[in-house]
């Protein structure tokens, strides 16, 4: 089955513990993105990956990093986490190395930081 | 500073009920994607535009690139309607994507 899965779901953590968001699919997919969600903001998007050992900064980046060394896998690394990146994490890929296909999304990731 | 906006933030149509949702935008773009958020949180794709107009069953959504607007229509709505809507634009100055804050929708039977 195609998709994107995303680990761990949910994830409650203390301020300054280093924590990492896997994201993979099986879709072979060249664009991969995280995002976060907070009520009233929306969406916005973080980082952005168009292949292998390319990333970008997305909206807003400051707090997180992000590899690509595989297609299939987009993990996104929290060095340092605080309360305010608290918030609903989705990871998402597309085919294409532009963002003008459909894109999958992940089922999400509920973070929370005390 | 909000590259998409989104109207009405909420809408709450009877069954059957004709359903506009509309999206403004302030930059040049590649693209424009109507999602879908179901309540229990999981994201669909409905359409990417570039231009025209998309039908897809009872949803249509079009785009006019001069006036930076699009709308999604769902005809003959259903209580399974109800999930959050969302638009978002590929700028086409890069690679990213800008995301609209949603439309609940909520259809009663």
């Amino acid at each position: 089955e195609a998709q994107v899965t995303q680990n761990p779901r949910y994830l409650i953590t203390v301020t300054g513990k280093k924590l990492t968001v896997t994201c993979s699919q099986n879709m072979n997919h060249e664009y991969m993105s995280w995002y976060r969600q907070d009520p009233g903001l929306g969406l916005r998007q973080i980082y952005y990956s168009m292949n292998v050992e390319v990333t970008d900064k997305g909206d807003v980046p400051e707090g997180y990093k992000v590899s690509r060394k595989e297609k299939r896998n987009f993990p996104l690394i929290l060095e340092s986490p605080s309360p305010n990146q608290t918030s609903l994490y989705f990871c998402a890929s597309s085919w294409g190395v532009l963002p003008y296909y459909e894109q999958y999304f992940g089922p999400g990731t509920r973070l929370t930081v005390t | 500073k909000n590259e998409v906006e989104q109207s009405p933030q909420n809408l709450t149509a009877q069954e059957g009920e004709f359903i506009t949702i509309n999206c403004s935008y302030s930059v040049g773009i590649s693209a424009l994607h109507w999602l879908q958020q179901h309540p229990g949180g999981g994201i669909v794709s409905l359409f990417m535009l570039s231009s025209g107009k998309k039908k897809h069953g009872r949803l249509i959504a079009t785009i006019n690139i001069q006036e930076k607007h699009s709308s999604l229509h769902i005809t003959a709505s259903h209580p399974r309607d109800s999930a959050v809507y969302i638009c978002a634009v590929s700028p086409n100055t890069g690679n990213q994507f800008y995301f609209g804050t949603g439309t609940s929708l909520t259809v009663i039977p």
